[in-house]
């Protein structure tokens, strides 16, 4: 069965320093990977996608991600944090299906807290 | 250029009612998902409409239903509410040729069932 999987409930990290949250999926085929990035009472923000080319993906607010296909690993790096990167951060996995479309799978989540 | 609309931003319904929740999709988009997100979980796929079909739908009962318009807003139907369908949910719209299947959110509807 397809899953998505953000082993760290919590990242705490001080402003200033490197921030890593981490995402490892099971996903047959090759899947399409996203993070996205939710603020208090707001729908998802598109961070980044990887899918196919280069293993370091750039995307929005200085967001990058490492994609890993033997470790089944996509994650979310950054190399100085901010206090206003404390949010709630998803890994996804999108797939195409049969009947046509798609269907994607949401990782828990981890929670960011930037430390001043 | 609006981004992906929905209404209401808040709904309070009592057990066994029903609930109709509005989603109008990004300008050019064609493909509505829709989305439950429990508190401290993830969003969980409801399921997704392309012209007007319910294209693929995920692990949700017969309660749950839609509908996709012609202009590509769509409806999310509950019927007979229970405590556990509190939650916020989302839509999420794509372009259906675009197969990087990037989704745009909106700020989601927080339903709360009493």
């Amino acid at each position: 069965a397809q899953s998505v999987a953000q082993p760290e409930d919590q990242v705490n990290v001080a402003e200033g320093n490197p921030l890593t949250v981490k995402c490892t999926y099971s996903v047959s085929g090759n899947p399409y990977l996203f993070w996205y990035v939710q603020y208090p009472n707001r729908g998802l923000q598109f961070l980044l996608k990887y899918i196919t080319g280069d293993n370091l993906v750039k995307g929005s607010y200085g967001f990058e991600a490492e994609f890993n296909k033997s470790q089944t690993s996509f994650h979310l790096k950054k190399p100085s944090a901010l206090v206003s990167d404390s949010a709630l951060y998803f890994c996804a996995v999108s797939f195409l299906l049969r009947t046509g479309g798609f269907k994607t799978i949401f990782g828990a989540g981890t929670r960011l807290f930037v430390k001043a | 250029d609006a981004g992906v609309t929905q209404s209401p931003t808040h709904l309070i319904k009592t057990r066994g009612q029903q609930v109709t929740l509005r989603c109008s999709p990004k300008s050019g988009h064609d493909t509505v998902s829709w989305y439950q997100q429990a508190l401290g979980q993830g969003p969980q796929f409801i399921f997704q409409y392309y012209e007007e079909e319910e294209r693929q739908r995920g692990n949700f009962p017969d309660r749950f239903s839609g509908h996709q318009f012609p202009n590509y807003s769509s409806e999310l139907n509950v019927n007979a509410l229970l405590l556990g369908d509190s939650a916020l949910y989302l839509c999420a719209s794509s372009f259906d040729r675009d197969r990087g299947y990037e989704q745009y959110f909106g700020p989601g509807t927080r339903l709360t069932v009493t």
